[in-house]
């Protein structure tokens, strides 16, 4: 049973501060890991996507993989308000179906 | 514009009424995928089709079914709706799997 879990929510944090946000996954073969951001009732929004191990960064926000401890992470920095959503963390094993986290939700406090 | 668009947005229908969510794209994708999203489950796959006449099943296929005929569209559908399937269902395409997926916005579908 492939699996990818992810810190246990709510997370709060203070509007400015960085939000770190972690997901594990059980399957070695995963090749390629997604960031989504969902507002209540909203479809899920890609925010990264990374294949290689290291860190990737956009604007403010940076995904990091380690694949020998099978873990992705995402950061958020500078958190503003309107970043308080849910966010997915999905998986591939190569070729094969995605898998998804159970999401964290995130509270970034005025 | 590149999308994924579903239709209808909201459905309210009784127990035992056929119905056909239909999802299409134009991205010329060939990984299209149904979930389903309830509060506290997250999200749970229904089916996915890796590419034109071929699908398989995801975690909670019972109760639907899917066609893919034509690569652009991938409809859902329930030949004998029941209230446990009140759910808000997505539908989803990538290029292929392993890109990132696209979603659609949603259907709220509501069974009495």
């Amino acid at each position: 049973q492939k699996e990818v879990e992810q810190n246990s929510g709510p997370l709060s944090v203070p509007e400015g501060a960085i939000a770190s946000l972690n997901c594990t996954y059980s399957d070695r073969g995963s090749q390629s890991f997604f960031w989504y951001r969902q507002y209540s009732g909203k479809s899920p929004e890609l925010i990264m996507f990374i294949y290689s191990n290291g860190d990737k960064e956009d604007g403010r926000f940076t995904a990091q993989l380690n694949k020998a401890s099978q873990y992705v992470s995402l950061l958020i920095r500078d958190s503003q308000p309107s970043d308080s959503a849910t966010y997915l963390c999905a998986v591939t094993p190569y070729g094969q179906n995605f898998v998804f986290g159970p999401g964290t939700r995130l509270s970034v406090l005025p | 514009e590149a999308q994924v668009t579903q239709n209808p947005r909201y459905l309210i229908t009784v127990t035992g009424k056929k119905l056909t969510v239909t999802c299409s794209q134009n991205m010329n994708h060939e990984y299209m995928s149904w979930y389903r999203q309830d509060p506290g489950l997250g999200l749970r796959q229904i089916y996915y089709s890796m590419n034109v006449e071929v699908t398989d099943k995801g975690d909670v296929p019972e109760g639907y079914k899917v066609s893919r005929k034509e690569k652009r569209n991938f409809p859902l559908i329930l030949e004998s709706p029941s209230p446990n399937q009140t759910s808000l269902y997505f539908c989803a395409s990538s290029y292929r799997v392993g890109s990132p997926l696209h979603f659609g916005n949603g259907t709220r579908l509501t069974v009495t």
